[in-house]
């Protein structure tokens, strides 16, 4: 089965700056899909970046970007410029790619990271 | 765009009653999945469907029971209710390979 671990339990960082968070995975696919979602107070869970494994280009939207490492099963996000709004609970997670490996499309969460934004 | 639907957003139930939670996934799309996010906790896969049939299944209580119907809404229905039911529980579409998720809908089991 597979795992996702999240490392951090909670981060801080200061408004206007870059913050790392990082996750790990563990898994015997090749094929799968790595995703952050951020939870706001409101819970609302919100996408924030997708990555798919065998493209070696990592995804990028906007402030936010991954370093994603399939050798290392690593796939952290950087948030730059960071803002007020970005404080949230961040979620790793990882799902199968189901059609070409049986697998299921559904997906494992790590515990979260808990990112608060200093003004 | 049309997002996923959840209702009703709140639930308040007393020990050993029933609750059905409704979802109404992204219009044209068959596939809906169901967690449930505890206080502090991560969100948990519980079941899933695929034109109108149960694709997977996770770590969901026997109390619980869900389907798809022929709109492709899905209702996840829970019967003597726990303290421990008392979450935040999710509903999932997928218009592409990434999860949309639902408002959510907070159950309170008094």
């Amino acid at each position: 089965a597979q795992t996702v671990t999240q490392s951090q339990p909670e981060m801080s960082v200061q408004e206007a700056e870059t913050v790392t968070l990082s996750c790990t995975y563990d898994t015997s696919e090749s094929d799968y899909y790595l995703f952050w979602y951020k939870q706001p107070p409101s819970r609302q869970m919100i996408l924030v970046i997708r990555q798919e494994a065998y493209k070696q280009q990592n995804a990028t939207e906007n402030r936010f970007s991954v370093n994603f490492q399939k050798a290392a099963k690593s796939f952290s996000l950087k948030i730059s410029d960071s803002q007020l709004g970005d404080a949230a609970m961040y979620f790793c997670a990882y799902r199968s790619a189901w059609r070409t490996q049986g697998g299921s499309e559904k997906l494992v969460f790590g515990k979260g990271t808990k990112l608060t934004v200093n003004p | 765009a049309a997002g996923v639907i959840q209702s009703p957003r709140h639930l308040i139930k007393e020990k050993r009653e029933t609750a059905t939670l409704k979802c109404y996934p992204i219009p044209r799309h068959d596939t809906v999945y169901w967690y449930q996010q505890g206080p502090g906790q991560d969100p948990q896969f519980l079941i899933s469907f695929y034109e109108k049939m149960q694709s997977d299944k996770g770590s969901i209580p026997d109390r619980f029971s869900a389907q798809q119907f022929s709109d492709y809404h899905s209702e996840l229905n829970m019967s003597s209710l726990e303290l421990g039911d008392s979450a935040l529980y999710f509903c999932a579409s997928i218009p592409t390979d990434t999860q949309y998720f639902g408002p959510g809908t907070r159950l309170t089991v008094l």
